[in-house]
């Protein structure tokens, strides 16, 4: 019953570092998703992805990459953390347009300084 | 540019009353409209709504779509202080490499005994 499971929950970084957000589902959902939230704002869309090997950029990409070489693996890297980056990280799966069944990780509270 | 704009942003109301979230949108070739409540992490999801004028209940919740105006509301009867959360309304729109979601920056509930 893991879902979708998000490494590290918390964070701190110094500016200039580098770090992966881990996320992991085991639903065999094709669609995932990294979604960032500001305090006081909704999600906005980071990277996504339709399938192994295929990867797109969302609202706001700058600052991060992705991969994806499996189905179950899509983790998010930040290359030179800077502090607008501080920031809780959502990961996110479903199957192709079934957004009723996405299922979200518990969040990766993320602080850069 | 696709957005989802919701109000108030924030509201706070005595346990009992009825309060009714708004979230209106322009997107390009809209495919559903959803409601997620988010406590202290991952948003859940409430309801999906693709046709207007019917509405979706579960329990004290409800909510219901025009596609013409293009606006949804969530209806909250009898409030209780476990209703106090974000509530995220998300927009689904198909884009050439499938869907996507695009979310409004959330109403913050907050209810007092």
């Amino acid at each position: 019953n893991a879902g979708v499971t998000q490494t590290p929950k918390f964070r701190i970084l110094k500016i200039g570092q580098s770090m992966t957000l881990q996320c992991t589902q085991d639903m065999n959902h094709n669609y995932m998703y990294w979604y960032r939230q500001d305090p006081g704002m909704g999600l906005k869309l980071i990277y996504y992805s339709v399938g192994a090997g295929i990867t797109d950029k969302g609202e706001v990409p700058n600052g991060y990459n992705v991969s994806r070489s499996t189905t179950e693996d899509f983790p998010l890297r930040l290359e030179l953390a800077a502090p607008s980056q501080t920031s809780v990280y959502f990961c996110a799966s479903s199957y192709p347009s079934v957004w009723a069944e996405a299922f979200f990780g518990q969040g990766t509270r993320l602080t850069v300084v | 540019e696709d957005k989802v704009v919701q109000s108030p942003l924030s509201l706070v109301v005595h346990e009992g009353d009825t309060v009714t979230l708004n979230c209106s949108y322009e997107v390009t070739n809209f495919r559903s409209l959803l409601w997620y409540k988010q406590e202290k992490k991952a948003p859940t999801f409430l309801f999906m709504l693709t046709s207007s004028g019917i509405e979706k209940k579960s329990g004290r919740l409800s909510s219901i779509l025009d596609k013409k105006e293009l606006f949804s509301i969530l209806n909250i009867t009898a409030t209780q202080t476990g209703d106090s959360a974000i509530y995220l309304c998300a927009v689904e729109f198909k884009k050439t490499s499938g869907s996507r979601l695009t979310f409004g920056e959330g109403t913050q509930l907050t209810v007092n005994p």
